[in-house]
This record gives structure tokens, C-alpha cells and sequence, in this order.
């Protein structure tokens, strides 16, 4: 069973740059949400794909957005970079429709802008 | 969102048990008591949930007040990989979205 991946494992951006980072979900899932986590901040909560749609939203910005792909792969990608945007970006995959959606994180992009 | 308090830190020696409290004053009937902790570099990974009554896995205890006002995270006995942030998180009954708090960081001593 293969877990959840993303790509890139760090990445170097300026201000006003765009960004996407990419999210392979666990075999067996069908739900990605993406968490910025600040440092020495737990993780915030940005957006959930569910079937290929967005299935709730946190209090981010519509600079965020995202894709999930028919293979449940996804996207986020972040346009007009600031400097606030540095941060790890967390991707989790899980089963909606199941006993209990535990949520499987994998081990985030490092995102810096300059 | 329904928040939950824990302390900022906290301390334990190997082979010792440990027990992580987390109050959640405001939680609401269909809120879920989870656990997730995570290991330094890594993505958080689940620990264990509850709803009202007490629950045991291969991880962890979880121990929950009968008011359900606050519980307890219980490791029966720490080792050094045990050290990590452990989040306490109310989840809304048919919600995806986990709202994390800052948590506890735990540093396990050898």
C-alpha cells in the first residue's frame, strides 16, 4: 500500500510568483485536503476535494485554489505569492463514505518566498 | 469551530506512562474528540478518537470526561519515538475539515 506523497519536498519562490504543489492520495481513497502549516503553528485547514469538487473551504484568500484529478491525485496552486505564504503545505487523502475518515497525511512542501 | 486547550509542553520519562489532558468547554453533542500527533519532519498522523466513551487501540487510551468537557490522552508507556506535537482536535459529526490548536509537545527522556 502506498502512501500519501507530494512534490515538491521544498521549494524557493519570490513575491508575486505562482506556485503548484502536487498531492498523490493512498491507494483506496477518494478525498484530498490541503493544511498550511506555519511555523510553530499546528495546521490550518485550506480546502477539501471530494469526486473532482471542492467539499468545504477554510478562511484562505481565492489566490488559493485547487484540483483533484480522476485518480484522485490533486493540485494546489497559489498565485500572487506574499511572504505570509511561507510555510509547510500538508496534503491528506481518506475515504469519505467509510466508518470513520481518518485522514492520512503526507510529509509536505517546504515553501519559502522571498 | 469549538476549540480545545492543552498545555504548551510537557515531559515524561521512558517506559513511563503519560497522560495528555485537552479541555474542550464548548464541545457540542456531535462533536468527535480526536487525536493526531506529529513526529518532527513528518505529517501529522492519527492517534485515536471517541465520542463519549472511553476508547483503547494499539497506540493509545482515550479517556473522556462524562460531561465531555475535556479528556485525556493516555500513553501507557513512553518510548523516545513517542516524542512529537500531540494535537487535540474536535471534529464536527459529518465534517472533513480538522481544526488544529497549536498542541502539546511532548519530549520523551531516555
Amino acid at each position: 500500500e502506498t502512501g500519501v506523497t507530494q512534490s515538491p519536498t521544498h521549494l524557493i519562490k519570490t513575491r508575486g510568483q505562482q506556485v503548484t504543489l502536487r498531492c498523490s492520495s493512498q491507494s483506496g481513497h477518494n478525498t484530498v485536503s490541503w493544511y498550511q502549516q506555519a511555523l510553530g503553528q499546528g495546521p490550518q485547514f485550506i480546502f477539501q476535494y471530494y469526486r473532482e469538487e471542492e467539499n468545504g473551504r477554510g478562511n484562505f484568500p481565492p489566490r488559493f485554489s485547487g484540483l483533484q484529478f480522476p485518480n484522485y491525485s490533486s493540485e494546489l496552486n497559489v498565485n500572487a505569492l506574499e511572504l505570509d505564504d511561507s510555510a509547510l503545505y500538508l496534503c491528506a487523502s481518506s475515504f469519505l463514505g467509510g466508518s470513520y475518515n481518518e485522514q492520512f497525511f503526507g510529509p509536505g512542501t517546504r515553501l519559502t518566498v522571498l | 469551530d469549538a476549540k480545545t486547550t492543552q498545555p504548551n509542553s510537557m515531559e515524561s520519562n521512558e517506559e513511563e506512562p503519560v497522560h495528555l489532558p485537552c479541555n474542550h468547554s464548548t464541545i457540542s453533542g456531535t462533536d468527535y474528540i480526536h487525536w493526531y500527533r506529529q513526529l518532527p519532519s513528518q505529517g501529522p498522523e492519527y492517534v485515536i478518537h471517541g465520542l463519549t466513551s472511553n476508547v483503547n487501540n494499539r497506540m493509545a487510551s482515550l479517556a473522556i470526561a462524562e460531561d465531555r468537557k475535556s479528556s485525556t490522552l493516555i500513553l501507557h508507556r513512553a518510548t523516545l519515538r513517542d516524542a512529537a506535537v500531540y494535537y487535540c482536535i474536535l471534529r464536527q459529526g459529518g465534517s472533513e475539515k480538522l481544526v488544529f490548536g497549536k498542541g502539546t509537545k511532548l519530549t520523551v527522556n531516555p
